[in-house]
């Protein structure tokens, strides 16, 4: 009830291409989906999130597609460049006092030049 | 605005020993939360810290524990380490719900 579910594992894109990565959850008390880019060595950063009341937010070249009705949402990478070559994670939390992430298993995408 | 620093970078352990790994969130920042990044998999929940106190703890058995001090810093204990205890171990910190911001993480090896 408290997973949520990432795919692809890996992702390899052309530069200049769209990267897509899917999550999708079962627990609909979920109000929080963000998603984490994590570089060899280092902590995951904050990308984006979006809220259950929005169905897409968009910042630069991330979006967030969300479904609230089939319990998915997605990243979308436009114009992928070589420097998003990364590890994706998306999460989602809980409403309330206790805001521990629930991630997912993670996306490595490899953009080539 | 220093981020969220963690140490040791790197710390080595053999089976059944201590370790004891450290945390100091971002300046005003008074949630503190520890993840552990297992090889292959996702982050998977740890425990949360705030004003001191232990908010919650995800599913692990009790002899990885914590504490949060006064000045919002943390440290993460894990006795009796076994060799599934090998990880990277992140820190997170946040003011508000929402945003939670990671260190880059103490790799623990279990030998």
């Amino acid at each position: 009830q408290q997973q949520v579910k990432q795919s692809p594992q890996s992702l390899i894109v052309q530069k200049g291409g769209i990267s897509i990565i899917n999550c999708a959850y079962e627990n609909t008390a979920f109000d929080y989906f963000p998603w984490y880019q994590q570089f060899p060595g280092k902590g995951p950063a904050l990308l984006i999130a979006i809220r259950p009341d929005v169905s897409e937010k968009k910042e630069g070249r991330f979006t967030i597609s969300f479904n609230k009705s089939a319990k998915q949402f997605s990243l979308h990478i436009m114009d992928s460049q070589p420097g998003d070559s990364a590890t994706y994670f998306c999460a989602a939390s809980f409403p309330g006092s206790a805001r521990q992430l629930t991630f997912g298993s993670g996306t490595q995408l490899t953009v080539l030049p | 605005e220093a981020g969220v620093t963690q140490s040791p970078t790197h710390l080595i352990k053999t089976r059944g020993q201590q370790a004891t790994l450290r945390c100091s969130p971002i300046s005003g920042h008074t949630s503190v939360y520890w993840y552990q990044q297992a090889l292959g998999l996702g982050l998977q929940f740890l425990l949360w810290y705030d004003e001191g106190e232990e908010r919650n703890r995800g599913n692990f058995p009790p002899r990885f524990s914590g504490r949060q001090f006064p000045n919002y810093s943390s440290e993460l204990n894990v006795n009796a380490l076994e060799l599934e205890d090998s990880a990277l171990y992140l820190c997170a910190s946040s003011l508000r719900p929402f945003e939670a911001f990671f260190g880059q993480g103490t790799r623990l090896t279990v030998v």
